[in-house]
């Protein structure tokens, strides 16, 4: 079956240490997504990428960064400037063909917490 | 800029019927989508509506009504798998298929 897979599911940080966050999707889908959710709030954008090799930031992106290599898959690095980084991070694909709704398809997420 | 608001919290009994309201303000506009969360879960897609009117699937429906920046998800004859947090999501024309999610509403479904 198809589907995002996002890899850890748990993931820990020391003070001053960069992570990455993997995430894969065997949809074929050319744009993915990578979210961060707090408790009790909505999803906030840290980058998009629409196609391989281009990426842009969210409303977020500060203290992340991230790579389109390949169509499959679009790692997210936190990194050390990044004060506040214990969130819920959450990685989507959608198919960017066709003017009308292309619904987000969402993995299960990685929880990021500083040690 | 822009932003979607919903209520926090809505409770309600197995069987009954809900309505969890949106309202946004957005600088550009191309159709409110729904989501539902479960607890550490990732969310899914529900409904679409590009156009004004109500779009229905299964117990769940969903409405727009642009003049009024305004949109609700209805969900009927309630279970307890029902529990979870729904978001509204707001796309832009600028933005691509970019999504601005509001701040989620929690249902929670008691017997």
């Amino acid at each position: 079956d198809g589907g995002i897979t996002q890899s850890p599911k748990y993931l820990f940080r020391k003070e001053g240490q960069n992570v990455t966050l993997s995430c894969e999707q065997n949809l074929n889908h050319d744009a993915m997504y990578w979210y961060r959710q707090d408790p009790g709030q909505g999803l906030r954008l840290i980058y998009y990428s629409q196609i391989v090799n281009d990426f842009q930031k969210g409303d977020i992106a500060e203290g992340y960064s991230v790579s389109r290599e390949k169509k499959e898959s679009f790692p997210l690095t936190v990194t050390s400037a990044q004060k506040n980084p214990t969130a819920f991070y959450l990685c989507a694909s959608s198919s960017s063909k066709g003017i009308g709704n292309q619904p987000q398809h969402f993995g299960d997420g990685t929880r990021l917490s500083i040690l | 800029g822009q932003s979607l608001e919903q209520p926090s919290e809505v409770t309600a009994v197995e069987g009954a019927i809900v309505q969890i309201n949106c309202t946004y303000q957005t600088s550009g506009f191309y159709g409110l989508s729904w989501y539902q969360q479960h607890d550490g879960g990732a969310p899914t897609f529900l409904s679409y509506n590009a156009l004004d009117g109500l779009e229905e699937t299964g117990r769940f429906s969903s409405f727009l009504s642009r003049s009024d920046s305004y949109g609700y998800l209805l969900l009927q004859e309630l279970q307890m798998k029902d529990s979870a947090s729904y978001f509204c999501a707001v796309r832009r024309v600028t933005g691509f298929q970019k999504l601005v999610f509001g701040t989620g509403t929690r249902l929670l479904v008691s017997p």
